[in-house]
């Protein structure tokens, strides 16, 4: 079965501090795996997009990695911000039939 | 360059009645897909339209359907409207059919059905 799993589903960071998100996907074929953030009430915003050759994109203080071959995927947030409060969504796009699978999110919380 | 907009922002409707909600793409993206987005269920696909032809389904029922029309805008109807049919509908615009592009999202559409 397709599936994108996120864990965890919820964080609580203090502002200044490291995090990683994890994704993990059964999604076969694999055409594309994409990182969004969505602030709450808010339409999502494109991080990172990286295709089955990619192992690492960076977006400002958000990095992503990609193993392909065991199926999972990082977001590592640097020196977290409070405006970071959100939840992050993992998407992989099924190839051939270009449908978007998502993940449950995480859900990011920066204290000051 | 504006983004993607969607109309109305927020709305309540009864249950049995019909909904359309409306999206504009971004100028020059000719592609427009429609999500769902609960609690429960997360974000969802409903489907997508290229050159006003739906080229993706997601597995919703015959209740919802869409169309593009020739300057790539693009509504969504829901027909015989559920209480479980409240949700954030997300319309999302890109050049060319979705796979490898970028994925420009709008604010959304909050139906309430009452």
């Amino acid at each position: 079965k397709n599936q994108v799993e996120q864990s965890p589903q919820s964080l609580i960071i203090l502002e200044g501090k490291n995090c990683t998100l994890q994704c993990n996907y059964t999604v076969s074929p694999f055409s594309n795996l994409r990182w969004y953030k969505q602030d709450t009430g808010r339409g999502p915003v494109s991080l990172t997009i990286m295709t089955f050759s990619e192992n690492t994109k960076s977006n400002g203080r958000y990095t992503a990695t990609l193993d392909a071959d065991t199926k999972q995927s990082s977001l590592h947030i640097t020196a977290s911000q409070l405006s970071d409060s959100a939840s992050y969504i993992c998407v992989v796009t099924k190839g051939g039939y270009n449908k978007l699978i998502f993940g449950a999110g995480t859900r990011l919380a920066v204290h000051p | 360059k504006a983004g993607v907009t969607q109309t109305p922002r927020y709305l309540i409707k009864t249950r049995g009645q019909q909904v359309t909600l409306s999206c504009s793409p971004i100028s020059g993206h000719r592609s427009v897909s429609w999500y769902q987005q609960t609690p429960g269920q997360g974000l969802q696909f409903l489907f997508e339209y290229f050159s006003e032809t739906q080229r993706n389904k997601g597995n919703f029922p015959g209740r919802f359907s869409g169309r593009q029309f020739s300057n790539s805008r693009s509504e969504m109807n829901v027909s015989t409207l559920e209480l479980g049919d409240s949700a954030l509908y997300l319309c999302a615009s890109s050049p060319d059919l979705t796979s490898g592009n970028t994925i420009y999202f709008g604010e959304g559409s909050w139906l309430t059905v009452v």
